[in-house]
């Protein structure tokens, strides 16, 4: 693994149903985020975790949650997935937050039905 | 509110330079990022400013005043590779980084 990882590529999902979007880093990075992606708006921060066992709330949390059991993994899951939700998903670290450059994954293609 | 205002899209000629603005009002302010985007990828940074004046890195230079709450990214020498999207963010007084929606970049031959 080099940089950071996510999976799926992409996933067409039924509303309702639960999923998690994986994201996972090699870079001993300790801050990392979880970005949406709509056309014609800016990235938009869903959660963050500033190290591992932290989380916070970002811009726009609701329907989603997250955990970091450790430095290299940061699932977001949906726990009832709605149409509102089909989005390019990104997931971002950083060394240590604040100003330092955030790294982006190749991001998720999702979509609720 | 927080705002970043930016172009929606910006065409130039291969060889020639072009300026993307970039106007912000955020929450406090810790500084302004440039991020490039191509097309079904992810962002990649290309430069961050604090303090007022003008970086250069190759051929791009990125630009901040910040009484002005303004900033611009300089592209010279255009090719055909740099046709992208271009993010304009600041980084607010938590910390956050609030996002422009992009700037699509169109080189022509």
């Amino acid at each position: 693994i080099a940089g950071i990882t996510q999976a799926p590529t992409s996933q067409i999902l039924a509303a309702g149903r639960r999923m998690t979007l994986r994201c996972t880093q090699d870079m001993r990075h300790n801050a990392m985020y979880w970005y949406r992606q709509d056309l014609g708006l800016g990235l938009r921060l869903i959660h963050y975790s500033n190290t591992a066992g932290t989380t916070g709330k970002g811009e726009v949390p609701d329907g989603y949650s997250v955990s970091r059991a450790n430095t290299d993994d940061f699932p977001l899951t949906l726990a009832s997935a709605v149409p509102s939700q089909t989005s390019v998903y990104f997931c971002a670290s950083s060394k240590a937050g604040g100003e330092d450059t955030q790294y982006f994954g190749p991001g998720t293609r999702l979509t609720v039905l | 509110g927080q705002n970043i205002d930016q172009p929606t899209e910006m065409t130039a000629t291969e060889g020639a330079i072009v300026q993307i603005n970039c106007t912000y009002q955020t929450s406090g302010f810790n500084g302004l990022f440039w991020y490039q985007q191509h097309a079904g990828e992810a962002p990649t940074f290309l430069s961050y400013n604090v303090l007022d004046g003008l970086e250069e890195k190759g051929r791009f230079s990125s630009f901040l005043s910040r009484s002005k709450g303004y900033s611009y990214l300089l592209l010279k020498e255009l090719q055909m590779k740099d046709s992208a999207s271009y993010l304009c963010a600041s980084l607010d007084s938590n910390y956050q980084l609030i996002w422009g929606a992009g700037t699509k970049l169109i080189i022509k031959p």
